[in-house]
């Protein structure tokens, strides 16, 4: 079956403190994968994308994530998290002949002064 | 250039009423997606249209239906509205399966 699953439902972070959001995938052909941020009572704004090539891959807002096969997992990092940083986060699976994107259930990234 | 636009942002509906949901894609996208995100849940994929035809389909019941017009904007229409169809409505656009969406802001539905 195709899911997509990050394992924290709420993580709480001081601002500075570095990030990690978890997204683990299971996916029959080849993915290409996606986070997501979404700001209360807003849509949705891509923060990066994975299709093929270099593992790790840089974002807007100073993101990246790194494609791990063998552990199918996407997670995605940041070095030093802002306050405006705070929202809910979305990773997502999808491939190459589909604009059907499998969405996880979303990790809510609170951030602390 | 504007990107992904939809209209109401929000509406109130009572159950067994009817509703049309409205969104114009971001210039140069053909292909218009359809995704419903119930509260504290990730969106669901709903159906997509290209070429005026719904080309895919999510796990979603006929009272979800649309239409794509000749300038690539599409509508959503429910049918019969149950208190379970209240939820942010999420339009996406692309070029035809390259696997990028650009989302718009969402209408959200309640039903009452």
């Amino acid at each position: 079956a195709q899911s997509v699953t990050q394992p924290d439902i709420h993580i709480t972070v001081s601002e500075g403190a570095s990030l990690e959001l978890r997204c683990n995938y299971s996916y029959g052909a080849t993915p290409y994968l996606f986070w997501y941020v979404q700001s209360p009572g807003q849509g949705l704004q891509l923060l990066l994308k994975y299709f093929s090539g270099d593992t790790l891959v840089q974002g807007i807002k100073g993101f990246e994530a790194e494609f791990k096969r063998s552990q199918s997992s996407f997670n995605l990092r940041k070095p030093s998290v802002h306050w405006s940083d705070a929202a809910e986060y979305f990773c997502a699976v999808g491939s190459s002949n589909t604009d059907k994107l499998i969405f996880g259930t979303g990790t809510r990234l609170q951030v602390f002064p | 250039d504007a990107g992904v636009t939809q209209s109401p942002t929000h509406l109130i509906k009572t159950r067994g009423q009817q509703v049309t949901l409205r969104c114009s894609p971001k210039s140069g996208h053909d292909t218009v997606s359809w995704y419903q995100q119930a509260l504290g849940q990730g969106p669901q994929f709903i159906f997509q249209y290209y070429e005026e035809e719904e080309r895919q389909r999510g796990n979603f019941p006929d009272r979800f239906s649309g239409h794509q017009f000749p300038n690539y904007s599409s509508e959503l229409n429910v049918n019969a509205l149950l208190l379970g169809d209240s939820a942010l409505y999420l339009c996406a656009s692309s070029q035809r399966n390259t696997g990028e969406l650009f989302f718009g802001e969402g209408s959200r539905l309640t039903v009452l």
